[in-house]
């Protein structure tokens, strides 16, 4: 059964840059979009990007976050991370990394496998 | 972006009843529509896929509907923990979610 995990700092500094990893055990890093979604206290849900790895690696941002993020992904130890610069207090949320299908497209069979969730607070 | 809107914000329910709850999209997104289920301090959890699949191991308490852009969301038997926020998602483009749903005990 997959399974999910992130971690990372859960205090950072304005300014500063967030680096978070997501580990993936009990199934195959291809052909899925590893994703990282984030949600504000109190608040909804926010895609913020994905890696896609099936032999060559794509990636895709929102674009409200985009010149601020990047996923990259370790395919040799099953890791994905997440790097989001130049951090405000508006980007305390819970993150949270999950599993995509490949289908028609990014999240056409939904986001099937979530990890628990990791609390980062900027201040 | 795809707008999504959902309705109502929340409702008040007893274990047994049928809750149904709407979703709307900004444009047509066909069928493209996933939910999902959060319980507070939790991650969420798919229910549905395209619009009216019945995600793996999810009860069949739980159906989904539409095409265009409006969708519902309709939870027969509502069982303890059901009481939950729920979200909707278009996977048509880069994905958005729905405001949120909150399913609370009368």
């Amino acid at each position: 059964q997959v399974q999910l995990q992130e971690s990372g700092p859960g205090l950072v500094k304005p300014s500063e840059t967030l680096s978070l990893t997501c580990s993936v055990s009990g199934d195959s890093f291809s052909n899925f979009f590893w994703t990282w979604l984030r949600q504000p206290p109190g608040k909804g849900l926010e895609w913020i990007g994905y890696v896609y790895y099936n032999g060559r690696t794509s990636h895709n941002y929102n674009a409200s976050l985009k010149s601020r993020v990047i996923i990259s992904a370790d395919t040799s130890i099953n890791q994905f991370s997440l790097q989001l610069s130049s951090l405000t207090a508006a980007d305390t949320a819970v993150y949270y990394c999950a599993r995509a299908r490949a289908g028609m497209t990014s999240s056409y069979y939904g986001l099937d496998v979530w990890g628990p969730g990791t609390t980062v607070t900027v201040s | 972006d795809i707008q999504m809107t959902q309705s109502p914000s929340s409702l008040s329910a007893s274990v047994g009843d049928t809750v149904t709850i709407a979703c709307r999209a900004s444009q047509s997104i066909s069928t493209h529509l996933n939910w999902y289920r959060q319980r507070p301090g939790t991650a969420p959890k798919l229910l549905m896929y395209a619009a009216s699949s019945l995600q793996s191991g999810v009860p069949s308490r739980f159906s989904g509907s539409g095409s265009g852009t409006d969708f519902t969301l309709t939870i027969t038997s509502l069982q303890p923990e059901d009481f939950a926020t729920y979200y909707c998602q278009q996977s048509y483009s880069v994905p958005t979610f729905g405001g949120g749903t909150k399913v609370e005990i009368k």
